[in-house]
């Protein structure tokens, strides 16, 4: 099992709608979730990040975590062309320990 | 934001030949780099740790030999891949660690990867 599991995609939506972008994961002792985004043929930049359970919001994006469930979320409203990407969650158990990433999911905004 | 560049973007190599790839931190110094390996539909994967002026600290499964890790100073790592075959295709990217932010979590700052292409 994948310590970090995320639907690839493709997800394809219109342009102003709200996008929910999800992942799971297997090891409790993760404490730190981050969201990566990632253009085609660029690297990854960090987006958000939460710690332990709670919600995140900054602009249109928010991320939300639920420790219960192991349950890592990415919401993104007003969603614009722009924001077409693949999207990478990650998670790490704190300070200058191993990050691991899921697969990314692919996103794209239509006009 | 910090800028990671690597070099190069592409490259097309026969099978058995060695290449390199240069990471590059312009605007600040990173005792710390990072070497991933990402193939496509597929997560990245941590292949080695690099510390400047020490030996790389290599993730389980990733042949030390083969993938050979310098990070000579403190604003340049270099991964070279030894007698490439077409299964060592892939998309690299580095990365250098920026430090802890003031929530805990660590920054890194990525460059724009490599793809490998070996015939």
């Amino acid at each position: 099992q994948k310590e970090v599991e995320q639907d690839p995609g493709p997800l394809s939506v219109p342009e102003g709608a709200i996008v929910s972008l999800n992942c799971t994961y297997s090891n409790s002792a993760f404490q730190y979730f981050m969201w990566y985004r990632q253009y085609s043929r660029k690297g990854p930049e960090l987006l958000m990040y939460t710690y332990s359970s709670g919600n995140k919001e900054d602009g249109r994006f928010t991320a939300q975590v639920d420790k219960s469930s192991k349950y890592i979320s990415l919401f993104i409203r007003d969603s614009q062309p722009s924001d077409s990407a693949t999207y990478l969650c990650a998670s790490t158990v704190g300070g200058y320990q191993k990050v691991t990433f899921g697969t990314g999911t692919k996103l794209q905004v239509i006009p | 934001g910090a800028v990671v560049s690597q070099h190069p973007s592409r490259v097309i190599c026969k099978s058995g030949t060695s290449v390199k790839i240069e990471c590059r931190s312009l605007d600040f110094q990173a005792t710390t780099m990072f070497w991933y390996r990402q193939f496509p539909k597929q997560s990245l994967m941590l292949m080695a740790t690099s510390n400047e002026g020490s030996k790389a600290t290599y993730e389980q499964g990733v042949e030390k030999d083969k993938f050979l890790i310098n990070h000579a100073s403190l604003t340049l790592s270099t991964l070279t891949v030894t007698s490439a075959h077409p299964e060592d295709s892939s998309f690299y990217i580095c990365s250098a660690r920026m430090g802890v932010l003031a929530g805990g979590v660590e920054t890194q700052y990525f460059g724009p990867g490599t793809r490998l292409l070996v015939l």
